[in-house]
């Protein structure tokens, strides 16, 4: 079966500064994909970055990045530059297959400090 | 990107009552849509899936017959809390899939039921 793990309930980081969300993964399944979303206090979820597993470079957007360590079944997202607008709830997710079900990580609450 | 939009955004009805949600894709058609539900400070758990023209595929524990689902059209699928009671009160997230492209699924904003 399919599982996220997201061990950090908590994090502070400071602003300007980088801050690494961690995300573990299981699956069998050979292809998968793996999301992070940002969930603000009004609830919305918005979709940050993508990595499939097939892919051979790391995912960027923007200040986003996607550190995917297969072996190891890690997808860990590194903020940069942290901004007071990024605190949030952070999710990390993922998907088997060429479905839609997606299954979501316990997520990680951040806080960002001026 | 497209825009998946959810009504009401807050409800909030008494015990016994049924309430109705609606999750609409506004510019495109989903073939599937997803339920979710969120309580406070915890993750999304899926509650179902929804595919059009027939029935909705319920997750392991969800009762099918107080979360009436239906997905009459591409672009409406309805989550209907019968008999709801106050354990109902949940933030409640929709998701619709394009079709096609393992990364291709938009989010509601979500609806905040409220059961008194």
């Amino acid at each position: 079966a399919q599982k996220i793990t997201q061990t950090q309930p908590g994090m502070f980081v400071q602003e300007k500064e980088a801050v690494t969300l961690d995300c573990t993964y299981d699956t069998s399944d050979p292809s998968y994909g793996l999301f992070w979303y940002k969930q603000p206090s009004s609830g919305e979820m918005i979709f940050l970055i993508y990595q499939g597993s097939y892919d051979q470079q790391n995912a960027t957007e923007g200040r986003y990045s996607l550190n995917f360590q297969k072996a190891r079944k890690s997808a860990n997202l590194v903020i940069s530059a942290s901004q007071l607008g990024d605190s949030a709830m952070y999710f990390c997710a993922m998907r088997e297959g060429g479905g839609f079900k997606t299954i979501f990580g316990a997520g990680t609450r951040l806080f960002v400090k001026a | 990107g497209a825009v998946v939009s959810q009504h009401p955004s807050r409800v909030i009805c008494k015990s016994g009552t049924s309430v109705k949600i609606e999750c609409r894709s506004l510019d495109f058609q989903a073939t599937t849509m997803f339920w979710y539900r969120q309580f406070p400070k915890q993750s999304l758990m899926l509650m179902a899936t929804s595919n059009e023209g027939s029935k909705a595929t319920y997750e392991q524990g969800v009762e099918k017959d107080k979360f009436l689902i239906n997905h009459a059209s591409l672009t409406l699928s309805t989550l209907t809390v019968t008999s709801a009671h106050p354990e109902d009160s949940s933030f409640y997230i929709c998701s619709a899939g394009l079709g096609g492209g393992i990364y291709e699924q938009y989010f509601g904003p979500g609806t905040r039921l409220t059961v008194t």
